[in-house]
């Protein structure tokens, strides 16, 4: 199967940035997406396509890719972006999809 | 708007078996790929089974497979999973998705239902 891996937490202070990181072997040929959770709430989408935002998904968040590793940066952190944060890709090489384990993010 | 709402979870018996369901709407359920996906608690997400948008082919993660079977109806928008010779660890929130364009991301979520698999 193929793995993503993903930093357990991360924390940032109000106003600056934050950035999580997503590695895979060769997931420069993949596309990565993003999502946002909140205790207790599904799943959003918040980066499709390694960089495209869903409409109604602030400007703050952003995606990119270099190497083996993909990063979501979310820039002027407020303490409502407290979440998990997962990575995923479609592998197609098996016909599966696949999580990153998630990244906790904590503003102090 | 687009809609996506499971059918209520249970607690059942190892070994035993569970039908979820999930009941689109907003969009148009015959374009687009489904999926399952599934958290146990405290845990992260885990993929579990896609369907195609015709349901002529049926993708599962290896945790599942030859016990979980994806199934859909374009016509009345909706969207099964039979759980078969269910185990502890499929002790989960399962949330039904809708699939985009080939990438296979997931834009729409359901609100999620909770199984519980004890005895």
């Amino acid at each position: 199967s193929y793995v993503l891996t993903q930093p357990p937490s991360v924390s940032v202070a109000p106003g600056k940035t934050g950035r999580i990181t997503c590695g895979g072997n060769k997931i420069g040929s993949k596309s990565v997406h993003w999502y946002q959770q909140k205790p207790g709430q599904a799943p959003i989408l918040i980066i499709y396509n390694d960089a495209d935002r869903p409409s109604g998904i602030p400007e703050r968040f952003s995606g990119s890719k270099s190497g083996n590793t993909a990063t979501l940066t979310i820039s002027r952190v407020e303490a409502g972006d407290e979440a998990d944060y997962y990575c995923q890709v479609w592998h197609a090489s098996s016909d599966h999809v696949e999580f990153g384990g998630g990244t906790k993010l904590t503003v102090l | 708007q687009v809609q996506l709402v499971e059918s209520e979870g249970d607690v059942v018996q190892p070994g035993r078996s569970l039908r979820l369901s999930c009941a689109a709407s907003g969009f148009t359920f015959s374009s687009h790929t489904m999926h399952w996906v599934r958290q146990a608690p405290g845990k992260g997400l885990e993929w579990v089974a896609l369907i195609s948008s015709d349901g002529s082919s049926k993708y599962y993660a290896d945790s599942v497979r030859g016990r979980f079977t994806i199934s859909r109806d374009n016509f009345n928008y909706a969207l099964w999973l039979q759980m078969n010779s269910l185990r502890r660890d499929d002790t989960a929130v399962y949330y039904c998705a809708r699939g985009n364009g080939g990438l296979e991301y997931f834009d729409f979520w359901g609100q999620g239902t909770p199984v519980t698999v004890s005895s």
